[in-house]
């Protein structure tokens, strides 16, 4: 339960493709989904986050789409660039007041890479 | 603003030693949590700290133990290490008013030979 499974591992698209990762979770009480990147040699920064009262959030090139009942969202990277060859990370979280808060259960990342 | 600050950025120990690493939450953050990211383990929580008390704690050994100072810094101690404790270890703050948004730092690089 405590579980989120990300996939795929490894991802390699074409300058200007829309580059898509998915990850499920299990645990109901999960109310905080963020997308983390890295870069080599650099901690992971947030990119960006959902809560599950809304099924899409758009930032720039980045969109989260959450579907509450299958336990399922993605990220879309629409016009991939080159710099954005990295680690991406799906995470979820509790409440902070819950047995699962601060703490982020994070997916196994995925390694994207951009060709130009 | 200051990032979150880890010291020291790499450090080579021998098995059998412990070992204690720093990190500094950005100014005002008063909640500190700590991950170890390993190829193969990925990235798993260790510790969070709010207000000098643990609140939460990871599936880890008794060997990985850490404390928060009045001042918000933390520290993490392993002891008697292992060469599977070898990894990046993350230290991450976030203010007491956000509920979420976790800044990290650029984690201490530890290899044990």
């Amino acid at each position: 339960q405590q579980q989120v499974k990300q996939s795929p591992q490894s991802l390699i698209v074409q300058k200007g493709g829309i580059s898509i990762i998915n990850c499920a979770y299990e645990n109901t009480a999960f109310d905080y989904f963020p997308w983390y990147q890295q870069f080599p040699g650099k901690g992971p920064a947030l990119l960006i986050a959902i809560r599950p009262d809304v099924s899409e959030k758009k930032e720039g090139r980045f969109t989260i789409s959450f579907n509450k009942s299958a336990k399922q969202f993605s990220l879309h990277i629409m016009d991939s660039q080159p710099g954005d060859s990295a680690t991406y990370f799906c995470a979820a979280s509790g409440p902070p007041s819950g047995n699962q808060g601060g703490k982020l259960i994070f997916g196994q990342g995925t390694e994207l890479s951009v060709k130009p | 603003k200051a990032g979150v600050t880890q010291t020291p950025r790499y450090l080579i120990k021998t098995r059998g030693q412990q070992v204690t690493l720093s990190c500094s939450p950005i100014s005002g953050h008063r909640s500190v949590s700590w991950y170890q990211q390993t190829p193969g383990q990925g990235l798993q929580f260790l510790f969070e700290y709010f207000s000098e008390t643990q609140r939460n704690k990871g599936n880890f050994p008794g060997r990985f133990s850490g404390r928060q100072f009045s001042n918000s810094r933390s520290e993490m101690n392993v002891s008697t290490l292992e060469l599977g404790d070898s990894a990046l270890y993350l230290c991450a703050s976030r203010a007491a008013t956000a509920l979420y948004g976790y800044t990290f730092g650029s984690g201490t690089r530890l290899t044990v030979v």
